[in-house]
């Protein structure tokens, strides 16, 4: 059972915005950073928002994030094929003095 | 050109050892926050371990494994020891000048326990 929890599916058809939540508690999410990860099948984990709300360069404005509280959402806009990939949050932990991911979003573009 | 790239991956039996390296280039290690994180087949990601001013593990590796790093190589590296059924899986560095998810991250080197 994962300390963050993310829902282990979303979809949307192409066009479409859809978000993906990350819910955690005070040790974490509320007094730390979030990051959220793209993991294409196979490959290694890119970073896509960094600093709950930050995007690296090269990624595109189509991603962003928020966080509010004990939560934290990635949201992807105008969706497109390429965005099929699992996606991960993650936070450090002040309690745990670790870092803690999501069990991950499976996301399908219909 | 920054990259991380990992080695010392392969097949061990329970209860072996094993250690892996990740050596950095296009950047000083020394300077970087560290992390290695590991994705068992068909699962999500997991933080097994950080190394910055203090080191830090997951509760599951605690005892077992210890990082470190050599400066004057630009690497880092995990040792593992009494490995598991469970630690298999593939390992990957990341490195971030402040926190250590943030900048860089490797292609991962597998790891397989298994007799």
């Amino acid at each position: 059972q994962s300390v963050v929890t993310q829902p282990p599916s979303a979809s949307g058809t192409p066009g479409q915005r859809v978000t993906i939540s990350c819910s955690g508690s005070n040790s974490n999410i509320r007094s730390n950073y979030v990051y959220w990860f793209q993991q294409l099948p196979g490959t290694a984990p890119k970073l896509v928002i960094y600093r709950n709300d930050q995007r690296p360069s090269g990624v595109p404005d189509r991603f962003s994030g928020s966080k509010s509280g004990t939560s934290a959402s990635l949201a992807i806009s105008g969706l497109r094929s390429e965005d099929e990939a699992d996606y991960y949050c993650a936070a450090w932990d002040d309690s745990l003095r670790g870092w803690v991911f999501g069990g991950g979003t499976k996301l399908t573009v219909l | 050109e920054v990259q991380l790239l990992e080695s010392g991956g392969g097949l061990v039996q329970p209860g072996g050892s094993l250690r892996l390296s990740c050596a950095a280039s296009g950047f000083t290690l020394s300077t970087y926050a560290m992390s290695w994180v590991r994705q068992a087949p068909g699962r999500g990601l997991e933080w097994v371990s950080a190394i910055g001013s203090s080191t830090y593990y997951a509760d599951s590796v605690k005892g077992r494994f210890t990082i470190s790093r050599d400066n004057s190589k630009n690497t880092m590296y995990l040792q593992m020891n009494s490995l598991r059924a469970e630690d298999t899986a593939v390992y990957y560095c990341a490195g971030g000048s402040t926190y250590s998810l943030e900048d860089y991250w490797g292609q991962g080197t597998l790891v397989t326990v298994s007799s």
